[in-house]
């Protein structure tokens, strides 16, 4: 069973495009993190959330921790060819963090 | 600082070769991972040190897989006798103890056993 499930697996849109993916899971988190990957590179963070309901904004990304902890969204507004990724939620075990299987954006020019 | 480094960024080898793997940190990150990558997955955790000292393997790692960091520094991941199901994206990446904010990834190392 994946701890943690995102979708879509996968996503393409056209340039100008508004879109969302999620990060689920049954347990409650005390904290989770976003990742873009770009292929042939290794993940880079994105942004960290730890307060149920919080939302972080960085510039057209905007992410949000659910109430209970145990979900989080990631909107892209206006998406842009260089949004194009894997977008991975991840969040801390012991010792570790423990990644989503991520979803792949491809945005069209 | 040029970040975390790893090396090779590719390697072919032949099904049953040995292939060693080296991550440089950055310099003051005492905490240590190797992850797994394989394609349309997200990283799976493979070993953690902290220093010098493997603190926790995945059963992901298996005998012939093989971690060390000897002097708190750099790294090596060894595969002895190679199987193609090998094949993967190796990550490596550092973090400070009290960094509880997220890791700084290498780029990787590509390995294609054929």
């Amino acid at each position: 069973t994946q701890l943690l499930e995102q979708s879509p697996q996968f996503l393409s849109i056209q340039e100008g495009e508004n879109l969302t993916v999620y990060c689920n899971s049954s347990s409650v988190f005390s904290s989770l993190q976003w990742y873009r990957q770009e292929p042939g590179e290794g993940p880079v963070l994105l942004v960290t959330v730890v307060t149920g309901g919080e939302v972080k904004k960085l510039k057209r990304l905007t992410f949000q921790f659910g109430d209970a902890r145990k979900d989080s969204s990631l909107h892209i507004t206006a998406a842009q060819p260089g949004d194009t990724g894997l977008y991975l939620c991840a969040i801390r075990g012991t010792y570790k963090y423990i990644f989503g299987t991520g979803t792949r954006l491809k945005v069209l020019a | 600082d040029t970040g975390v480094s790893q090396n090779p960024r590719h390697k072919i080898t032949k099904r049953g070769q040995n292939v060693t793997f080296r991550c440089d940190p950055i310099s003051e990150h005492n905490r240590l991972y190797w992850y797994r990558q394989t394609l349309g997955q997200g990283p799976e955790f493979l070993t953690y040190f902290q220093n010098e000292a493997q603190l926790e393997k995945s059963r992901l790692l298996s005998d012939r897989f093989s971690a060390e960091r000897p002097k708190g520094s750099f790294s090596t991941l060894e595969i002895q006798r190679t199987e193609q199901g090998d094949s993967a994206m190796y990550l490596c990446a550092s973090s400070l103890e009290t960094d509880d904010y997220g890791y700084t990834f290498g780029s990787g190392t590509r390995l294609t056993v054929v």
